[in-house]
């Protein structure tokens, strides 16, 4: 089956600062999702990004689906972005999810 | 996005007894799942919840542990069947809209 790797796994970021979550993929997707899941466990749809580029907000996200990987961009970060953040691929039936990548912003 | 509700919000179980969890949508969807997240982990389907027909089982999950039942398009629910500590997890149920997937809240079970 597919495999999903993300990185890094822990990330302590400073409020205000910018970061980057990537993932990377062992076979090629067609449905990626990125998703975050606050400090209270409720998971929360960040994005739908099989290709290409999508912004929302402080986030953006950006696939290179011939290069199987994901990007996750954060922006001015706030203390509100903890949490932990999952990409998952596959298809929607069925969506294999990477460990996460754990990040705690720091007022 | 669909509204998913879904109960209880955590239980704590004696070893062996079950747990019957509810996911009620407040619109009727195709696609319903079933999730777990272990302590720590990440999240592994379980199975996919069928309307009107048995679920769909991923390997390493089968019916006689986790009976599932989904008699309409907006209700769907897991049991957790002979509980032992090892079942101690959060169990998510999701949807599927528009080729995203949506969660509800989950159910954290503690097995002692």
């Amino acid at each position: 089956g597919i495999q999903v790797e993300q990185s890094p796994p822990d990330l302590i970021l400073q409020e205000g600062a910018n970061s980057t979550l990537r993932c990377n993929f062992s076979d090629s997707v067609n449905n990626l999702q990125w998703f975050h899941q606050n400090p209270w466990g409720q998971l929360i749809n960040l994005f739908y990004i099989p290709s290409g580029t999508k912004q929302n907000g402080r986030l953006s996200a950006t696939t290179v689906a011939t290069e199987r990987y994901s990007l996750l961009y954060i922006s001015s970060s706030q203390t509100t972005d903890s949490g932990v953040y999952f990409c998952a691929g596959g298809s929607q039936g069925n969506l294999i999810f990477g460990k996460g990548t754990k990040l705690s912003v720091k007022p | 996005s669909a509204v998913i509700s879904q109960k209880p919000s955590r239980d704590i179980c004696q070893r062996g007894t079950s747990l019957t969890i509810q996911c009620q949508v407040d619109s009727q969807v195709t696609m319903m799942f079933w999730y777990r997240q272990q302590p720590g982990q990440s999240l592994t389907l379980i199975a996919t919840a069928n309307q009107g027909s048995e679920a769909t089982y991923e390997s390493g999950f089968v019916i006689d542990k986790f009976p599932i039942s989904r008699p309409n398009l907006t209700f769907s629910t897991l049991t957790v069947s002979n509980m032992s500590p090892e079942d101690s997890s959060i169990y998510l149920c999701s949807v599927g809209e528009d080729e995203k997937l949506f969660f509800g809240s989950g159910t954290q079970l503690s097995v002692l």
